[in-house]
C-alpha cells in the first residue's frame, strides 16, 4: 500500500506560471520534507516541516514555498517557475528522524 | 560541512557477481551513514543506517554495509546481483541526535548484465 503519495506524477507548466505539487502520507509522521533533484545530481533539501514548524533552508529560493494544513498533507508551491527548475521534486517522512519514505516524485517540465 | 563523495558513477556487474559499491564522506563528529536505492521512476528506498555498534550493518534485499572510521567510508556490498538490483544508489551522512538533515551524494547506477 502506498505511504508517501505524491500528485500529479508528472506536471508540465509554461515559464513563470505557478504550480503546486502535492504530497500525502499515510503514515502518520510528524516530519515531512521536499526535495529537488535535477538530472544526475544529488537530492538536494529544499525545506522541511518539524509538525508544524516550517524550515527553509539557507539556500532555497524565494520562489519556492511550501504549506502544511495538517499532517497528512504537505504542498510544494512554485511561484513563477523558472527553466532552471525543471526536476524531480520528492517529498519525503520521518518519525523525528531519517528521511525514511520517500514518494515516488512528480517530474517538473518547465516549457 | 558534511559531505559525501561517490567515486563511481556507473558500475556494470553481471548477474549473481558480487558488488561493490564505494562511499567516502567528510563529517566533524560520529556520522550517521545511509544508503538509498532509487528504481527507475520511483522515490528513494532506505537501504540500511549506521550511527553506532557493530560496523558491518545489514540491510534490507541481501545489502550490507561496513563503516571504517579510519578510511571515512561506509561502502555497501552485496554478494550476488540479481538483475533487479539495477537502480541508482545514493550514500548519505547526516548529524546524530534529534531529527537529520542528511547530506547526498551524487549517485551511482548499477546496471546488471545477464
Amino acid at each position: 500500500d502506498a505511504m508517501v503519495i505524491q500528485n500529479p506524477r508528472y506536471q508540465v507548466t509554461q515559464f513563470g506560471k505557478p504550480v503546486t505539487l502535492s504530497c500525502s502520507q499515510t503514515l502518520n509522521h510528524n516530519v515531512m520534507y521536499w526535495y529537488q533533484q535535477k538530472s544526475s545530481q544529488a537530492p538536494k533539501l529544499l525545506f522541511h516541516y518539524y509538525d508544524k514548524d516550517f524550515n527553509n533552508e539557507a539556500d532555497t529560493p524565494d520562489n519556492f514555498q511550501s504549506r502544511r494544513p495538517n499532517t497528512s498533507f504537505c504542498f510544494l508551491d512554485i511561484r513563477s517557475p523558472g527553466l532552471g527548475d525543471a526536476a524531480m521534486y520528492l517529498c519525503a517522512t520521518s518519525l523525528s528522524g531519517t528521511p525514511a519514505y520517500f514518494g515516488p516524485g512528480t517530474r517538473l517540465t518547465v516549457l | 560541512a558534511q559531505s559525501v563523495t561517490q567515486p563511481d558513477i556507473h558500475i556494470t556487474v553481471s548477474e549473481g557477481a558480487s558488488l561493490e559499491l564505494r562511499c567516502n564522506y567528510s563529517y566533524g563528529a560520529t556520522p550517521y551513514l545511509f544508503w538509498y536505492v532509487q528504481s527507475p521512476g520511483q522515490g528513494l528506498q532506505l537501504l540500511l543506517k549506521y550511527f553506532s555498534g557493530d560496523t558491518l550493518v545489514q540491510g534490507i534485499k541481501g545489502f550490507e554495509a561496513e563503516f571504517k572510521r579510519s578510511q571515512s567510508s561506509f561502502n555497501l556490498r552485496k554478494p550476488s546481483v540479481h538483475w533487479s538490483d539495477a537502480a541508482e544508489y545514493f550514500c548519505a551522512v547526516g548529524p546524530l541526535g534529534g531529527y537529520q538533515k542528511v547530506t547526498f551524494g551524487i549517485g551511482t547506477k548499477l546496471q546488471v548484465i545477464p
